[in-house]
């Protein structure tokens, strides 16, 4: 099984600032096949990136995925205040898993 | 308007068996790969199963052999069968429609809101 570890486990910033947050792969995921999902508390998960670097339909270009094989980045290039939330990363190359989540909260 | 309702969470003692449904609209079912991820009470998601739109399904190793996912193309719905539940099967059930190619790979890119189940005694 791929584990994926996120890092950090909370991100503390201010609006406007930029976040940077990590996932890596207990072995390399092929074929960039890493989403990113978004979920805020009482709602569902929010599909943001795919394959890697791919946004997904209606999310804006202040959230970039890039990496490759084990090492990940989703980059948030300056917050707003609806994007303070839980950030998973989610592998689909062997079988399907997700990582632990990082928070990004208001500083 | 893609929507996806889930229905069936419980209280259920451990070792028993519910349904779960997802009643899609806005779009086919058995067209579409679809998945179910839980959520256990403060914790991170975790995906359990996914179905394709020719029928192969697949289960994460927690649930193989007691849970089975399923859909009925007449009532556009998707089913989870849950069986010999436990006490770690708590948690908020989501079904997510799927999508994406064989090249970019299949992701989960639309959810409903989620239904729990807590097993307990």
């Amino acid at each position: 099984e791929i584990v994926l570890t996120q890092s950090p486990g909370t991100l503390s910033l201010s609006p406007g600032e930029r976040a940077t947050l990590s996932c890596r792969a207990s072995q390399s995921v092929s074929g960039s096949s890493l989403a990113w999902y978004q979920q805020k508390p009482g709602q569902a998960p929010r599909l943001l990136i795919y394959a890697a670097s791919s946004r997904a339909a209606g999310i804006p270009d202040r959230f970039r995925g890039s990496g490759s094989g084990t090492d990940f980045t989703l980059t948030i290039s300056r917050l707003e205040p609806e994007d303070f939330a839980v950030y998973y990363c989610q592998q689909y190359d062997s079988s399907r898993t997700f990582g632990q989540g990082t928070k990004v909260e208001i500083k | 308007e893609v929507q996806l309702v889930e229905s069936g969470g419980y209280l259920i003692q451990p070792g028993g068996s519910l349904r779960l449904s997802c009643a899609a609209s806005g779009f086919t079912v058995s067209l579409n790969y679809m998945s179910w991820v839980r959520q256990a009470p403060g914790k991170g998601l975790e995906w359990v199963s996914l179905i394709y739109s020719d029928g192969t399904t697949y289960y994460a190793d927690s649930v193989k052999g007691r849970f089975a996912i399923s859909r009925d193309n007449s009532k556009n719905t998707l089913y989870l069968q849950m069986d010999s539940l436990r006490a770690e099967d708590t948690a908020v059930y989501y079904c997510a429609r799927m999508s994406g190619d064989g090249y970019k790979g299949f992701v989960e890119d639309f959810w409903g809101q989620g239904t729990l189940v807590t097993v307990s005694s």
